[in-house]
């Protein structure tokens, strides 16, 4: 049974054009996380919430915002992509932020044409 | 300064024989230690966790890792490897800063010859 969602798998969007990934979860976790991952390398935290409050990272661009509606729910909006904003992105959720595991959803897969 | 380093960058074993991931960190306070595994365009998954409780921790799939304090380890070990074995593997590790997020190793990939 998958615990956190994301919709869609895959995403093709054009330069320029802005464009949201969704993400949900049935476990009623405190925490959702936006990681950005591309080839090769370790998923880099865009931001998170604590339910609410909103943690962004220093060194996130402007170009990344995010929403949480509800518990279940998180967004990632990108506002204009650009073609080095091409990545797996990974949405995790964790019952609080102090030494307890991530949950993974399946990412989306974003290209930039 | 790096906080979370995995030794290898590729291990490459035969199937049947055994698995040896190394990670080594730096943390200045009682951190909780994870293993993820990722397959090709998946998300991660959790093989196992130490927090702070038995220093051998058992995991999915016949995986283990034994936490030293001393050597600020925790390495990755299967007795034999499966095909299926092939993947990234990601050392991460709560409490390394006192915000308490986590930080990531670089990955492993692990390939498996038939």
């Amino acid at each position: 049974d998958a615990m956190v969602i994301q919709n869609p798998r895959y995403q093709v969007t054009q330069f320029g054009k802005p464009v949201t990934l969704s993400c949900s979860q049935t476990l009623n976790h405190n925490v959702m996380y936006w990681y950005q991952q591309k080839s090769s390398q370790a998923p880099k935290l865009l931001f998170h919430y604590y339910d609410k409050d909103f943690n962004n990272e220093a060194d996130t661009p402007d170009n990344f915002q995010s929403r949480r509606p509800n518990t279940s729910f998180c967004f990632l909006d990108i506002r204009s992509p650009g073609l080095g904003d091409a990545a797996m992105y990974l949405c995790a959720t964790s019952r609080s932020t102090g030494y307890t595991e991530a949950f993974f959803g399946q990412g989306t897969r974003l290209t930039v044409v | 300064a790096q906080s979370v380093t995995q030794l290898d960058s590729h291990v490459s074993v035969s199937e049947g024989t055994p698995v040896l991931l190394r990670c080594n960190y730096s943390s200045s306070y009682s951190p909780s230690l994870f293993w993820y595994v990722q397959h090709p365009n998946k998300g991660l998954q959790l093989l196992l966790k130490y927090t702070s409780a038995a220093t051998l921790v058992k995991g999915i799939n016949g995986f283990e890792a034994e936490f030293k304090k001393s050597e600020t380890s925790f390495h990755l070990t299967k007795p034999s490897a499966h095909m299926s074995d092939a993947a990234e593997y990601f050392c991460v590790v709560s409490g390394v800063s006192n915000d308490y997020k986590l930080s990531f190793g670089a990955g492993t990939t692990v390939t498996v010859r038939a």
